[in-house]
């Protein structure tokens, strides 16, 4: 079955500085990939995803690339803010497996003032 | 903006009661779905429902555990007999799941979770 990799576990940016997460997965049929962001003490949120059928996402200050042939894809966040402090997760979902998201371990974000 | 809900926000029960965690989907919603999140894991899939029966479930979701939608509005997961191992953040989520130009959405709202601990 799918299997996703998240890194890094914790990473520790500037204020105002750029963040990168990456994760991998496994199956090749997987079409679907969301990013989720956790405070504390809440659900994921869901902030940007990615279809298979697209290479590059942008919402303003956050953008999401996918690399189909690695297998890879990136949740990339600009000009970082307290406020983006969060874990982050990734996930990836097969259409025909009823949308069955399976997630990556989550990264820690900590943006340092 | 419309959300997910669940009820309670936290849960404490004796090793081999019985609980029951609720949760109210987004009202045009058409799928479901409950996660669990052990504390500092991976969250992981338990099951998902449609058209009021299960859609897939994963082998966390054995015959412990069962889901319902009792009215128009509720979906719940029932655990039969708790075990200590089921201490977890439990979140429920729906999604539309609409057919978009030859597309399928699939677009999970997460509710804020429920925390089990089992004694």
């Amino acid at each position: 079955g799918e299997n996703v990799e998240q890194h890094p576990s914790t990473l520790s940016v500037q204020e105002g500085d750029s963040a990168v997460i990456k994760c991998t997965y496994s199956d090749s049929a997987s079409n679907y990939f969301p990013w989720y962001k956790q405070e504390l003490g809440k659900g994921p949120q869901l902030i940007i995803d990615i279809r298979s059928n697209v290479g590059e996402k942008k919402d303003q200050r956050i953008a999401v690339t996918l690399n189909k042939t690695a297998k890879h894809f990136s949740l990339h966040i600009t000009e970082t803010q307290p406020e983006d402090s969060a874990v982050y997760f990734c996930a990836a979902s097969i259409d025909s497996s009823n949308y069955q998201l399976i997630w990556g371990a989550g990264t820690k974000l900590i943006i340092k003032p | 903006e419309p959300e997910v809900t669940q009820t309670p926000s936290h849960q404490v029960t004796q090793m081999g009661q019985e609980v029951i965690l609720r949760c109210v989907p987004i009202s045009n919603h058409l799928y479901f779905y409950w996660y669990r999140q052990i504390l500092g894991q991976k969250v992981e899939f338990l099951v998902s429902f449609y058209n009021n029966e299960i859609s897939e479930k994963s082998e966390i979701f054995d015959d412990q555990f069962s889901v319902e939608r009792p009215d128009g509005s509720n979906f719940t997961l029932k655990i039969r007999s708790t075990k200590l191992e089921d201490s977890a953040m439990y979140f429920c989520a729906s999604s539309e799941a609409t057919p978009l130009a030859g597309l399928v959405y699939n677009e999970q709202f997460f509710g804020p979770g429920t925390r089990l601990t089992v004694l």
